[in-house]
């Protein structure tokens, strides 16, 4: 149990373009969904918490209108990085959480997104 | 600020014998604690937790210890396997809030 899947796994994109990273919980339901980036060699950094069906809760210093984040049901969220530059190039991991039974975080494979 | 430390950035051990990670935190609102194992270009995998209203907790080969007083945590392994290298983060949570704080992360490294 507690399975999250991300897709896509890897994207190239060219700068400018936008690109969305779909988070899926599998075989349970997530009332709150995380998206974390992780850049080589470092550790996880929260970037965003949302919660079905509210607004997205953005840390200090990540752009809100860069990283779009819906959360439409509790089995998806997306993240959108709009007008992608080369320093968006990153790993981008969801989890997710439902906090009804445990705060454990299960967390997705990740998407490696590689900015031309 | 970093709230979660893990101060050892690798660590080797011979196979069969025990793997001691350690973690320290600095925020006493932290009432939530996770190790997760991570592999390069993978999502962290779940592998134990611990409530602080409880000092230990054992599943199979992993025991996670607390110690409220000090703020620290260890993750004890044993045996020791080879597949069980990887990284290893250390997570913190203030459960009101729900987010999770990690640490840098420790390579450990089985040798057969």
């Amino acid at each position: 149990g507690a399975v999250v899947s991300q897709h896509p796994s890897w994207v190239i994109c060219k700068s400018g373009t936008s690109v969305k990273i779909e988070c899926r919980s599998l075989d349970f339901q997530a009332t709150t969904m995380f998206w974390y980036r992780q850049f080589p060699k470092q550790s996880l950094m929260l970037m965003a918490t949302s919660n079905e069906g509210s607004k997205a809760t953005y840390e200090q210093g990540v752009e809100k209108d860069k990283f779009l984040i819906n959360h439409a049901s509790l089995t998806l969220s997306t993240l959108t990085v709009t007008s992608a530059h080369p320093e968006d190039s990153s790993f981008y991991i969801c989890s997710a959480m439902w906090t009804t039974t445990t705060y454990t975080q299960y967390f997705g494979p990740g998407t490696r997104l590689t900015v031309l | 600020d970093q709230q979660v430390k893990q101060n050892s950035p690798s660590l080797s051990v011979q196979e069969g014998r025990i793997s001691i990670l350690n973690c320290d935190y600095t925020n006493s609102m932290f009432d939530y604690f996770l190790w997760y194992k991570k592999y390069p270009a993978e999502g962290p995998t779940f592998l134990i937790s611990i409530s602080s209203i409880k000092d230990k907790n054992e599943d199979g080969r992993f025991t996670v210890f607390l110690n409220k007083s000090a703020k620290h945590l260890s993750l004890h392994i044993v045996p020791s396997q080879p597949g069980d290298s990887a990284v290893y983060f250390c997570a913190a949570s203030d459960t009101s809030y729900g987010k999770l704080t990690f640490g840098q992360g420790t390579i450990l490294t089985v040798h057969p």
